[in-house]
């Protein structure tokens, strides 16, 4: 199973809004409403921001979105903050594997 | 309040063995799926093994099986990963993260092995 696509980098200035892309295909992202978004910050436990495409769980900013379309999830941060610098991994159910992560996106707040 | 240790990491030559544990606490852990998920270093997060909710059943990414084996003790609510046979490309932080319903609610702040002579 090979890891979704994100793009390398992405950012914003304060206030401003930022969307990652995560590629997959109809065997993960395309298959299953089961795409789940984790922000990491270096050298602590990664946190869950978005589950089942588009649910935030309790506590996570409602600046934090997602969405889908096909074979490809996003994540948007509107209203960027600077705490919000860090990476962003997508995730999405694959049957058998069962989990394949995104490659990755690291989020800069110019 | 909900948290999970990982400890375990270290240095190791390659071929050796090394035993992770994860000790869980502040949920009811035998209502979770357990995962090791690990990320070397400057790459992404990979997905490494899986255990059901009673230990019966075990999943392992391609790159372990055979090598690495997880189990869980749900009386010191504890995961664990024995991995053997180590190589180069097994040096990874490696977490523990906790699964309910396709996703992971939880996760430890991981362990570094590193495997090198």
């Amino acid at each position: 199973q090979s890891a979704l696509t994100q793009p390398p980098s992405a950012s914003g200035s304060p206030g401003q809004s930022v969307t990652i892309s995560c590629t997959g295909t109809s065997s993960d992202v395309g298959g299953y409403d089961y795409v789940s978004w984790y922000q990491h910050h270096p050298g602590k436990a990664p946190k869950l921001m978005i589950y089942d495409v588009s649910k935030r769980p309790s506590g996570v900013p409602d600046r934090f979105s997602g969405s889908k379309s096909g074979n490809t999830a996003s994540l948007t941060v509107s209203g960027l903050q600077a705490e919000d610098e860090a990476d962003y991994y997508c995730s999405s159910y694959a049957g058998s594997t069962p989990f394949v992560f995104g490659t990755g996106t690291k989020v800069t707040v110019l | 309040e909900v948290q999970l240790v990982e400890s375990g990491g270290g240095l190791v030559q390659p071929g050796g063995s090394l035993r992770l544990s994860c000790a869980a606490s502040g949920f009811t852990f035998t209502s979770y799926v357990m995962h090791w998920v690990r990320q070397a270093p400057g790459k992404g997060l990979a997905w490494v093994s899986r255990i059901n909710h009673d230990g019966t059943i075990t999943t392992y990414a391609d790159s372990v099986k055979g090598r690495f084996t997880i189990s869980r003790d749900t009386a010191k609510n504890t995961l664990y990963l024995e991995m053997n046979s180590l190589r180069a490309e097994d040096t990874a932080v490696y977490f523990c993260a906790g699964d309910i319903e396709y996703k992971y609610d939880y996760w430890g702040q991981g362990t570094l092995v590193t495997v090198s002579s």
